[in-house]
């Protein structure tokens, strides 16, 4: 079945440590995104990537960083410097013809 | 830049009853519309979309949402609600095409009780 995965779906990690969060797709999709989704908050872009070697920032994007070396994966590392990184994080991806997002489960991260 | 409003957080409704979620939203360009499911712990599924056309939109699950140019909303609506719909609903909305990310409201809560 195509599909988003995003692993593990719960991380705990300590603070000051940085955190890489999995994103991988099989639809054949040209762009990908993260998006972290705090309570009440909705969704807040992060960084999305239109083509392999190739992304920018979005709405929130101090604190993270992200490579895009395969068309496949688009990982998300959460550094130290990011002030608040408890959060659900959301990756998702889409064509550019049909413009809606696939989304994957997520990934639930508490820093201790 | 885009911008959306979900004018309420929560909105309780009697199980087999009609609901009607708002949204609204601000763009100087035009827009494509979304409305977005998401169930406890889980990702967001796609109810419906708008990307042009018919201003009438009909999506899983029973769901339909009008596009209101004039009145820049995308109202969502549901003849009568079943308890298995209770979740959060986001409204999206992105700007012309391409792949940029959705501008998301910060959710409706809806709440269906027996």
């Amino acid at each position: 079945d195509g599909g988003i995965t995003q692993s593990p779906k719960y991380l705990f990690r300590k603070e000051g440590q940085n955190v890489t969060l999995s994103c991988e797709q099989n639809l054949n999709h040209d762009a990908m995104y993260w998006y972290r989704q705090d309570p009440g908050q909705g969704l807040r872009l992060i960084y999305y990537s239109q083509i392999v070697n190739d992304f920018q920032k979005g709405d929130i994007a101090e604190g993270y960083s992200v490579s895009r070396e395969k068309k496949e994966s688009f990982p998300l590392t959460v550094t130290s410097a990011q002030k608040n990184p408890t959060a659900f994080y959301l990756c998702a991806s889409s064509t550019r013809a049909y413009n809606e997002q696939f989304f994957g489960p997520g990934t639930r991260l508490t820093v201790l | 830049a885009q911008s959306v409003t979900q004018l309420d957080s929560q909105v309780p409704v009697f199980e087999e009853a009609p609901v009607e979620l708002r949204c609204n939203y601000s763009s100087s360009v035009s827009v494509y519309l979304f409305w977005y499911v998401q169930y406890p712990n889980q990702g967001l599924q796609l109810l419906l979309k708008y990307l042009s056309g018919s201003t009438l939109v009909k999506g899983i699950n029973g769901f339909e949402a009008e596009f209101n140019k004039s009145q820049t909303s995308f109202h969502l609506r549901k003849p009568s609600v079943h308890i298995s719909d209770t979740a959060e609903y986001f409204c999206a909305v992105r700007a012309g095409g391409g792949a940029d990310g959705l501008t998301f409201g910060k959710g409706t809560h809806l709440i269906i009780q027996p």
